[in-house]
């Protein structure tokens, strides 16, 4: 089942423009990771953050976390078409023993398309 | 540092047919997490394997195993293959797990005929 929720499931915006995908989870969480993926290739790692970090920056990159609301946001600035590509959210939950043992709980993501 | 690679990167077999796919983790990484990708499931977590023991597994039939090397290396193998196994096969390294960034590797494309 997944963990995590996104939202919109398709964003179409101009190049230069903000994008913000948001995502939802159900359960508490040792971090949530946040993964760019192109044309069904591999993930590519955006950016990890922590259930004790409300906010992280990576270049134009900007993730805030609210555990209270269970929820995760990524906006990516200014954006360019070469950021068209798929946005997942994945969860490091822990289980009964508080460990998760290397599994990650994907969203469905969102698909991001940037028109030059 | 070189990055995860995964071997064979496509692969066409027939139902009833097994399969071995390969996975070099980044170097000194430790575990190695499989994950299956289809367009209605979406990304599903199959097993991670560290020191060379099986720590975690998802809700995939037994036809789903998988081992990893001394040297970290994992091999991942379905057997009796059915049309639904269609899939993108990643894989994933990271130094220690849990609780660190997962990096994946470019994935094996598998389409049973």
């Amino acid at each position: 089942s997944q963990q995590g929720e996104e939202d919109p499931q398709a964003l179409s915006i101009q190049e230069g423009e903000n994008a913000t995908m948001n995502c939802s989870y159900k359960t508490s969480i040792n971090n949530l990771q946040w993964y760019r993926q192109n044309s069904g290739r591999g993930l590519v790692h955006l950016i990890l953050i922590r259930s004790n970090e409300r906010e992280k920056h990576s270049g134009r990159l900007r993730v805030t976390l609210d555990t209270s609301k269970k929820s995760s946001s990524l906006l990516i600035t200014a954006s360019r078409a070469a950021d068209t590509a798929s946005y997942f959210c994945a969860t490091d939950a822990p289980n009964a023993g508080g460990t998760s043992y290397g599994k990650l709980t994907f969203g469905q993501g969102t698909i991001l398309t940037v028109h030059p | 540092k070189a990055g995860v690679t995964q071997t064979p990167r496509y692969l066409i077999k027939t139902r009833g047919q097994q399969v071995t796919l390969s996975c070099s983790p980044i170097s000194g990484h430790r575990s190695v997490s499989w994950y299956q990708q289809t367009p209605g499931q979406g990304l599903q977590f199959l097993f991670e394997y560290f020191s060379e023991t099986q720590r975690n597994k998802g809700n995939f039939p037994g036809r789903f195993s998988g081992r990893q090397f001394s040297n970290s290396r994992s091999e991942m193998n379905v057997s009796t293959l059915e049309l639904g196994d269609s899939a993108l096969y990643l894989c994933a390294s990271s130094l220690v797990a849990p609780q660190e960034t997962q990096y994946f590797g470019p994935g094996t494309r598998l389409l049973v005929l």
